[in-house]
């Protein structure tokens, strides 16, 4: 298993400003996912960060508004920039279990309310 | 395109099973079927996964279709802890390392 801490927990924000989100894994692990998931809705994922190389965005998200940091196997870093009410949302990171493929283990995500 | 069809909510008693279904008909071969939940307030959980057979863990039974183009997930006396939204993931071996992909799940609402 892995268990994996996000800081902040919650946060509001001012239209404008950004957010960096912090997530921490317990073990060592080479990918790690980011997902945001807008009020009632399911989880999207924004992007893949895998250690020593730049992240690999899905469609409709971008580095420049999504930046991410991998420096190591056990941390990662999401910032949330420009941000408008629109970026409300929990945004989670993820990994997937060593040697068990299929099971991914997430952070208990952080609430970002823009204002 | 989604690779699985969910009911949108169902309700179940409390102590009573939970059969939670999932249509996923364009399954192929190499494609295992996966069962996430996510509790309010809190990240997604993996509870079981298969292939072909059935399978059953400390938390839920799955059950597969002979023609693998639909699966139950069965909770087998549901409490009101189990009030969650429900996700049937399809995916394949060589996707190994690679994200899960998220569709709208059902919400499973059980009461007392």
């Amino acid at each position: 298993s892995a268990v994996i801490s996000q800081k902040p927990s919650r946060d509001i924000c001012q239209r404008g400003t950004s957010l960096t989100i912090q997530c921490q894994v317990d073990s060592q692990v080479t990918m790690m996912f980011w997902y945001r998931q807008q009020p009632g809705q399911s989880l999207t994922l924004i992007a893949t960060a895998n250690q020593g190389s730049e992240a690999t965005y899905e469609s409709g998200f971008v580095i420049d508004k999504f930046p991410i940091s991998r420096p190591n196997l056990t941390f990662s870093t999401l910032t949330v920039s420009n941000m408008s009410p629109e970026d409300s949302s929990i945004y989670l990171c993820s990994v997937e279990a060593s040697g068990r493929f299929g099971e991914q283990f997430f952070g208990p995500g952080t609430r970002l309310t823009v204002l | 395109d989604a690779k699985t069809t969910q009911p949108t909510s169902m309700d179940c008693a409390e102590g009573r099973a939970a059969n939670l279904p999932c249509n996923h008909s364009t399954i192929s071969g190499n494609e295992y079927v996966y069962w996430y939940r996510q509790i309010h307030s809190q990240g997604p959980q993996y509870i079981i996964h298969g292939l072909k057979n059935n399978e059953t863990n400390e938390m839920a039974s799955l059950i597969i279709t002979e023609d693998r183009k639909s699966s139950t997930l069965i909770l087998p006396h549901a409490t009101l802890r189990d009030t969650a939204v429900y996700y049937c993931i399809v995916r394949a071996a060589w996707e190994a390392g690679t994200a899960l992909i998220f569709g709208k799940g059902t919400t499973l609402s059980v009461s007392s």
